[in-house]
């Protein structure tokens, strides 16, 4: 059971826009719509920021949108802020009735 | 609200066993299954294993599977994760999570294990 592929690290300048990629297989990411991604700030519990594929829970900032394209989920943060600067993670569910998160990415705001 | 309380840090041997706690409150405990995820020091997150919090049925990642059990007290709305045969490399933190259509939408504050002779 491999954990989902992402990016180790994405950078971006204050403003800009970047994207996170989270590849699995047919039998996680591109099976279902239950893909999430959590913020993770130093010595803290991970947060929700997107479930579902697309959904934001409230209080997340509307920079921050999720989509998916077959075996691909990815999420975006437009207009990049310093409190953006964090590890990020993408779960999704698979067809064995268990889950598995990717690989975390250092997001570094320049 | 919801609430997901964990146990405290557990310092223990190699080869001794661990059981950590994750009480909810502000739901009812049954409705929703409790995941069980871990953190390495600065390594990533491991999804672990899920109990239905309904039957009590289990499922667990191949990587744990037969060194973990998940159980749980609904009287008490507590689920227990243990984790036996610990090694060094068991040193993380643990959390619990809430289940919701696909969602891990509310997290326990996280246990710090440490196994270390």
């Amino acid at each position: 059971q491999s954990a989902l592929t992402q990016p180790a690290s994405v950078s971006g300048s204050p403003g800009q826009s970047i994207t996170i990629s989270c590849t699995g297989t047919s039998s996680d990411v591109g099976a279902y719509n239950y893909v999430s991604w959590f913020q993770q700030r130093p010595d803290t519990v991970p947060k929700l920021m997107i479930y579902n594929v697309t959904n934001r829970p409230s209080g997340v900032p509307d920079r921050f949108s999720g989509s998916k394209s077959a075996n691909t989920a990815s999420l975006t943060i437009s207009g990049l802020q310093a409190e953006d600067e964090a590890d990020y993670y993408c779960s999704s569910y698979r067809n064995d009735v268990t889950d598995v998160f990717g690989t975390g990415t250092k997001v570094t705001v320049l | 609200q919801v609430q997901l309380v964990q146990s405290g840090p557990e310092v223990k041997m190699p080869g001794a066993s661990v059981k950590v706690s994750c009480k909810a409150s502000g739901y009812t405990f049954s409705n929703f299954a409790i995941h069980w995820v871990r953190q390495a020091p600065g390594q990533g997150l491991e999804w672990m294993g899920w109990i239905n919090t309904g039957d009590g049925r289990t499922k667990f990642s191949q990587k744990f599977q037969g060194r973990v059990t998940i159980t749980k007290d609904t009287s008490a709305s507590i689920a227990y994760m243990e984790v036996g045969s610990l090694r060094s490399e068991d040193t993380a933190v643990y959390y619990c999570a809430r289940r919701i259509v696909g969602v891990l939408d509310y997290w326990g504050q996280g246990t710090l294990v440490t196994v270390s002779s």
